[in-house]
């Protein structure tokens, strides 16, 4: 039972150097998302998708791109890392509606130097 | 904007202790308050979660308290164990449209130490 898988599980970029994070789901969830973690800060919203073809900012997209592939994966692109963007990303998905469990992956670890 | 305050960022007790971490929102269009636990190296997962028409709920060792009218809402873990040692987040989410609930906001954590 794998959940939510993500990879790479780290990854040391050049700044300005591109990157793709993938997202896989196993649980048939209709609704997926990537959330950052950092220090002092609890984890922020980047980029959600809805349903299967949506796709819709969260709180902190700048510098980030997503592509909901199909139901089960979800990527997250950098387009021009920024040492800004050193931070722990996580995926997540749920079965859309009020109260339904939402699950993480086991996170990506990024560094932009 | 940090729309959730969570307190302490830090907590350190003994076995048996009842560590409590405060949460305070101010959006109130929440209404779906879960609480995260995370080890080091995973991901977060669901502890516990409450909506606001209800005051307390308990799973286990864990409560969650919530009062609506202050905006505020806690976790309680009894009887506290060396195994619940790791971050702990509150968060908080809303419907706008009936697909907002994974669109948390969290708290920044709060770090719980349990000494044997």
């Amino acid at each position: 039972n794998a959940g939510v898988t993500q990879t790479p599980k780290f990854q040391v970029l050049k700044t300005g150097q591109s990157m793709t994070l993938q997202c896989a789901q196993d649980m048939n969830h209709n609704s997926m998302y990537w959330y950052r973690q950092d220090p002092g800060m609890g984890l922020r919203l980047i980029y959600y998708s809805a349903s299967e073809g949506t796709t819709d900012k969260g709180e902190v997209p700048n510098g980030y791109n997503v592509s909901r592939l199909n139901k089960r994966e979800f990527s997250l692109r950098l387009e021009s890392a920024a040492p800004s963007q050193t931070s722990v990303y996580f995926c997540a998905s749920n079965r859309q509606g009020r109260g339904n469990t939402i699950y993480f992956g086991e996170g990506s670890w990024l560094t932009v130097v | 904007q940090q729309q959730v305050k969570q307190s302490p960022q830090s907590l350190i007790v003994q076995k048996g202790g009842i560590p409590i971490i405060n949460c305070a929102y101010e959006n109130t269009a929440f209404d779906y308050f879960p609480w995260y636990q995370q080890f080091p190296g995973k991901g977060p997962a669901l502890l516990i979660a409450i909506r606001p028409d209800v005051s307390e709920k308990k799973e286990g060792r864990f409560t969650i308290s919530f009062n609506k009218s202050a905006k505020q809402f806690s976790l309680h873990i009894m009887d506290s164990q060396p195994g619940d040692s790791a971050t702990y987040f509150c968060a908080a989410s809303g419907n706008a449209g009936g697909t907002s609930y994974g669109k948390l906001t969290f708290g920044q954590g709060t770090i719980l130490t349990v000494h044997p």
